[in-house]
C-alpha cells in the first residue's frame, strides 16, 4: 500500500524559502505512468495545486507560483521535495504531497496527511 | 486556467437524505473530473475519477454523472460518516484546478 509523509519546516518566516520533502513508502517512486505532486490549502480554504514532477525529473509548475517554485526528485532515497522562494504570510497553508495517476494528467491518490506551515515573523 | 464552481457551496441534511452536488467548468473537459472528500484536519479522499469511476473501497452510495462543462456528485443515502467538505478537480488541463468545495453537516 503506498504512503506518503511530508516533512520539513513549519514555521518560516517573511521572504525566506520553504523547504519540504515527501517520502514515498510502499512503492517506487521511479515506476512508470505516476506524477508527484503538491497541493496546498490555506487555513478554512480550498485546494490549490503547486506543480508536478516525473520520476525522469521533469517537471510542471502552476504559472501562478512558478517564479518561486522548484521540485526535486531524489530516486535514490525514494522522496521528493518542494521549495517555494520568497514566501509571505499568504503562503501559510497546509501542504500535501500527492501521487498523480495517471501521469501529466490526472487525479490525485493517495496523499500524504498534510503539513501546516506558517509564514511569521 | 480552467475555472471550477461549484453548487451550493453549504447543504444541511440528515441521515438517509439523497444528496446531490454540482460542480462546472469554465470551458469543456470531456469527463477529466475527479471528486474528493474531506474531513476536518484530513488529507482529502478521492471518490470518483473519469466523472464517474468510482474508486476502489468506495461506497456504491456515491456516484458521479455528467458530461461537457456539467458534472454532479450524489450520495445516494446519506450516512453519518458522510458528513465532510466534497471537492471536485478537473485534470483536463494543466493547472490543475479545483472547485471551492461544498460543505456537508447535519440538518
Amino acid at each position: 500500500q503506498l504512503q506518503l509523509q511530508e516533512s520539513g519546516s513549519g514555521l518560516v518566516k517573511p521572504s525566506q524559502t520553504l523547504s519540504l520533502t515527501c517520502a514515498v513508502s510502499g512503492g517506487s517512486i521511479s515506476s512508470g505512468g505516476y506524477s508527484w505532486s503538491w497541493i496546498r490549502q490555506p487555513p478554512g480554504k480550498g485546494l490549490e495545486w503547486i506543480g508536478y514532477i516525473y520520476h525522469s525529473g521533469s517537471t510542471y509548475y502552476n504559472p501562478s507560483l512558478k517564479s518561486r517554485v522548484t521540485i526535486s526528485v531524489d530516486r535514490s532515497k525514494n522522496q521528493f521535495s518542494l521549495k517555494l522562494s520568497s514566501v509571505t504570510a499568504a503562503d501559510t497553508a497546509v501542504y500535501y504531497c500527492a501521487r498523480g495517476v495517471p501521469a501529466a494528467s490526472g487525479w490525485f491518490d493517495p496523499w500524504g496527511q498534510g503539513t501546516l506551515v506558517t509564514v511569521s515573523s | 486556467d480552467i475555472q471550477m464552481t461549484q453548487s451550493p457551496s453549504s447543504l444541511s441534511a440528515s441521515v438517509g437524505d439523497r444528496v446531490t452536488i454540482t460542480c462546472r467548468a469554465s470551458q469543456g473537459i470531456s469527463n477529466s473530473l475527479a471528486w474528493y472528500q474531506q474531513k476536518p484536519g484530513k488529507a482529502p479522499k478521492l471518490l470518483l475519477y473519469a466523472a464517474s469511476r468510482l474508486e476502489s473501497g468506495v461506497p456504491s452510495r456515491f456516484s458521479g454523472s455528467g458530461s461537457g462543462t456539467d458534472y454532479t456528485l450524489t450520495i445516494s443515502s446519506l450516512q453519518p460518516e458522510d458528513f465532510a467538505t466534497y471537492y471536485c478537480q478537473q485534470y483536463y488541463s494543466t493547472p490543475f484546478t479545483f472547485g471551492p468545495g461544498t460543505k456537508v453537516d447535519i440538518k
